[in-house]
């Protein structure tokens, strides 16, 4: 069975660019996060999908970022425009659902440098 | 502000050794908790969830929660050069939040 997938692993831009990243789910799972983890630190949860509502979102910096789960399949996050800060490692994550708490399985990440 | 703690360490034991790491958490209400594994550069993948008080072993690992004193640890017995990555903790509040707070993560080094 196929693992979360991403694309792109490595993005470098500069800043005021806009960036877009994609995740594609393990099939069947109808929970989907994106967090971001700068390093040294935990992730941090951005955004909570069920099928295509966003349920959770409060985290989420919506003066420059976007998100949406068309379909309720595969998702993008967007930022635009890009800021020093936004430097970070963004994962995209899915679990079977949250009826309970779900093993959450994180895919390889996107390494987001913004110089 | 829901607050997840860990010593970032990190933490050397060599090998064959017990590692023990500890996690405290604020939200007295918190129900779920889980203990992730993250290599250098790669994501974190679950070890072990644990939900009530006491002891859960899987292979050799042991989750260890008290939610009284609001800590959960992990052991890693015979601990293996393998072991080598940082360790996340990761807590879901109660009252049907499925917002998890993780922990910074402990880096842990087993040595030959």
């Amino acid at each position: 069975e196929a693992g979360v997938v991403q694309s792109p692993r490595y993005k470098i831009i500069e800043k005021k660019q806009p960036v877009a990243f994609w995740c594609n789910p393990i099939s069947g799972h109808n929970t989907l996060y994106w967090y971001r983890q700068n390093l040294g630190q935990g992730p941090e949860l951005l955004i909570r999908y069920e099928n295509e509502e966003a349920v959770d979102d409060s985290q989420l910096p919506k003066d420059r970022f976007s998100a949406e789960r068309l379909k309720g399949v595969d998702s993008t996050l967007k930022i635009q425009p890009a800021e020093l800060g936004d430097s970070a490692v963004y994962l995209c994550a899915s679990s079977l659902g949250t009826v309970t708490y779900n093993e959450q399985f994180f895919g390889p990440g996107t390494r987001l440098t913004v110089l | 502000q829901k607050e997840v703690e860990q010593n970032s360490g990190p933490l050397s034991v060599p090998e064959g050794a017990i590692a023990s790491l500890n996690c405290t958490y604020s939200d007295r209400g918190s129900q779920s908790f889980f203990w992730y594994r993250q290599y250098s550069g790669k994501s974190p993948e679950l070890i072990m969830s644990i939900y009530s008080n006491g002891d859960k072993e899987d292979g050799r690992f042991t989750a260890q929660l008290n939610k009284a004193s609001q800590y959960v640890s992990l052991l890693i017995r015979d601990s293996q050069p393998s072991d080598s990555a940082t360790y996340l903790c990761a807590v879901y509040p109660g009252g049907g939040s499925y917002i998890p707070t993780f922990g910074r993560g402990t880096s842990l080094i087993v040595h030959p």
